[in-house]
């Protein structure tokens, strides 16, 4: 239990262009996604949290307007990379957080979306 | 200073070893600590947590907290190939819906 997938594994594409992520919760629901991204040999670095039915929480230096957050269902919420530079190029991972008495008090990563930004 | 640190390695031990992985922290406001191991490629996965000072075991892994020092450590006995991976610690100011901030990983190679 508590399986969470990402969509694409990865992607590439081309500098300009827009790319959406995929976040879904296969057997629970989830309130709270989170999104993150992770460097080469680096951490994992929280972007934002999306709590289902509102806007989502931007860290500190995260640009809203072009990373995109929506959080339309229990079970999925989309990141959308607007207007992709090679900078932006970094493995993008998803988490989800079952509801309160659900499977567990936790967090469960998806596999990750590796974007490569030509 | 980061909030979280952590020896990113490379560590490799022989197999059958104890390894032993640790992390500091500065903020004394961190409650819940977690060990995620990551393999290349894929996303972290959930070993262990703990709650404030002490002690879990689970397996062949044990997680201790020192919360007076700041300092938290995993261990893994009997250790396999299969173990090879990045550890990465994480904790928070409470659990589930908090904010993780995470280590930057121990990359782990246990030796045949």
């Amino acid at each position: 239990g508590a399986v969470v997938s990402q969509h694409p594994s990865r992607v590439i594409c081309k500098s300009g262009t827009s790319v959406k992520i995929e976040c879904r919760s296969l057997d629970f629901q989830a309130t709270t996604m989170f999104w993150y991204r992770q460097f080469p040999k680096q951490s994992l670095m929280l972007m934002a949290t999306s709590n289902e039915g509102s806007k989502a929480t931007y860290e500190q230096g995260v640009e809203k307007d072009k990373f995109l957050i929506n959080h339309a269902s229990l079970t999925l919420s989309t990141l959308t990379v607007t207007s992709a530079h090679p900078e932006d190029s970094s493995f993008y991972i998803c988490s989800a957080r079952p509801q309160a008495g659900g499977t567990s008090d936790t967090q469960y990563f998806g596999p990750g979306t590796r974007l490569t930004v030509l | 200073q980061k909030e979280v640190e952590q020896d990113p390695g490379p560590l490799s031990v022989p197999e059958g070893a104890i390894v032993s992985l640790n992390c500091t922290y500065s903020n004394s406001a961190f409650q819940y600590f977690m060990w995620y191991r990551q393999y290349s490629r894929k996303g972290p996965e959930l070993l262990m947590y703990t709650y404030s000072s002490g002690n879990k075991e689970d397996g062949r892994f044990t997680a201790q907290v020192d919360k007076s020092s700041k300092y938290i450590s995993l261990f893994i006995r009997d250790s396999q190939p299969s173990d090879s991976a990045t550890y990465l610690c994480a904790m928070s100011r409470g659990f589930g819906n908090e904010k993780l901030t995470f280590g930057t990983g121990t990359r782990l190679t246990i030796i045949p």
